[in-house]
């Protein structure tokens, strides 16, 4: 019973570099979510995905961009990493947009 | 103003205390409530939903005033396990043009002493 699984769990990156976090759920939901979450900030909605085929911007979406690969798959992918990214970085799914969310383990992201 | 507003804390309580935590939320349209715990460096875990009703889920219990724009949770007979950060979480489904986003409070923080 995996729920919503995302790789990789930790990953360093020097600033500039390009990465792709993944994310994927076997709940049949419509709705994934990526989240970034800093101290002091709480969680802060980088881009969604109501449905299949669609995405839209969230609080936060500069440097980052999204691909819904498929039902199942949310990707986030980071082009020029930059010092300020160094986040942990959650990705969330719910059966409809607003319901309540089921979230992944979580992607700690270091960029120097 | 923030969008969703809780006491950051840390409420420190001992075990079998009871203890009440408060949030605010400023969008009027909002349609759903929820309640998320966060233990420390790990996922968020939806802990129960909040209906106008206000409902109740073993030694936790949530209500929702509308008219005030007010969610609140009450534990009941603490126990050392419930400390966490307790996230307070708001969302419109309904509102297109907005999105059904989630939007969380920042969490209050709570301890539970033996």
């Amino acid at each position: 019973n995996a729920g919503v699984t995302q790789t990789p769990k930790f990953q360093v990156l020097k600033t500039g570099q390009s990465m792709t976090l993944q994310c994927a759920q076997d709940m049949n939901h419509n709705s994934m979510y990526w989240y970034r979450q800093d101290p002091g900030m709480g969680l802060r909605l980088i881009y969604y995905s109501a449905s299949e085929g669609t995405t839209d911007k969230g609080e936060v979406p500069n440097g980052y961009n999204v691909s819904r690969l498929n039902k199942r798959e949310f990707s986030l992918r980071l082009e020029s990493a930059a010092p300020s990214q160094t986040s942990v970085y959650f990705c969330a799914s719910s059966e409809i947009k607003g319901a309540g969310q089921h979230f992944g383990d979580g992607t700690r992201l270091s960029i120097l | 103003r923030k969008e969703v507003e809780q006491d950051p804390g840390p409420f420190n309580v001992p075990e079998g205390a009871t203890v009440a935590f408060n949030c605010t939320y400023s969008n009027s349209a909002s349609q759903s409530f929820f309640w998320y715990r966060q233990d420390c460096r790990k996922e968020p875990k939806l802990l129960m939903s909040v209906y106008s009703s206000g409902n109740e889920d073993g030694r936790f219990t949530a209500q929702l005033n509308r008219a005030s724009q007010y969610i609140s949770l009450l534990i009941r007979d603490s126990k050392l396990s419930d400390s966490a950060t307790y996230l307070c979480v708001v969302g419109s489904f309904m509102i297109y043009n907005q999105g059904g986003k989630l939007i969380f409070g920042q969490g209050t923080e709570l301890s539970v002493k033996p």
